[in-house]
């Protein structure tokens, strides 16, 4: 089971969007419509943003989009604000059941 | 609302077990799953593995034989044991609730840190 494939870092200026990729296999992001996304401020927990691939949580900004198209799912952040500022990371349902994250980006908003 | 809370010792010796509690509490521990998510310092997140309430459990492939989580019901709580660890196994623990295939309810994690 390995790690999903994320760039490590991406920038944009405030009003912007960005979008940042993960790529995986058939077994994991290819396989299974049950991608996620988090959100990690330094010293916090991760945040749900993004799940099912394209779902958001009660709460989540619609700012936020998600997608995926064969082993790749991506995470659209479009009017891209400060606050943004985070690591994200994706994650998937996996074969046999199990979940695997990707290596996380970090966002730096300009 | 719901909230989860991690407990247990920060300081490890190599070679011994790390255990870990998660105390669910403004609701019931019944119909999710629940994780246990780690983070080395600076590093990426790394899934440990789940447990059912129903007590069904699935682990990473590469923990699976150092991992037990296990679930106590009648306190609302449900417990991670990661056995022989090393200074790889240190790292920010957070415990989680799964909706569907996403844990959309962390703990705010604690940092175990393996040393002598």
């Amino acid at each position: 089971q390995s790690a999903l494939t994320q760039a490590a870092s991406v920038s944009g200026s405030p009003g912007q969007s960005i979008t940042i990729s993960c790529t995986g296999t058939s077994s994991d992001v290819g396989g299974y419509n049950y991608v996620s996304w988090y959100q990690q401020h330094p010293g916090k927990a991760p945040k749900l943003m993004i799940y099912d691939v394209s779902k958001r949580p009660s709460g989540v900004s619609n700012r936020f989009s998600g997608s995926k198209s064969g082993n790749t799912a991506s995470l659209t952040i479009s009017g891209l604000q400060a606050d943004d500022e985070a690591d994200y990371y994706c994650s998937s349902y996996a074969s046999s059941s199990t979940r695997v994250f990707g290596g996380g980006t970090k966002l730096t908003v300009l | 609302q719901v909230q989860l809370q991690e407990s247990g010792p920060g300081l490890v010796k190599p070679s011994e077990t790390l255990s870990l509690t998660c105390t669910v509490s403004g609701g019931s521990i019944s119909n999710y799953y629940w994780s246990w998510i780690r983070q080395p310092p600076g590093k990426g997140l790394e899934w440990i593995g789940y447990i059912y309430y129903s007590g069904s459990t699935n682990y990473n492939p590469s923990l699976k034989s150092r991992v037990t989580i296990s679930l106590d019901t009648s306190k609302n709580q449900f417990s991670l044991k990661l056995s022989s660890v090393t200074a790889a196994d240190t790292a920010v623990y957070y415990c989680a609730r799964d909706g569907g295939a996403a844990a959309n309810l962390w703990g705010q994690g604690t940092l175990v840190t393996v040393s002598s």
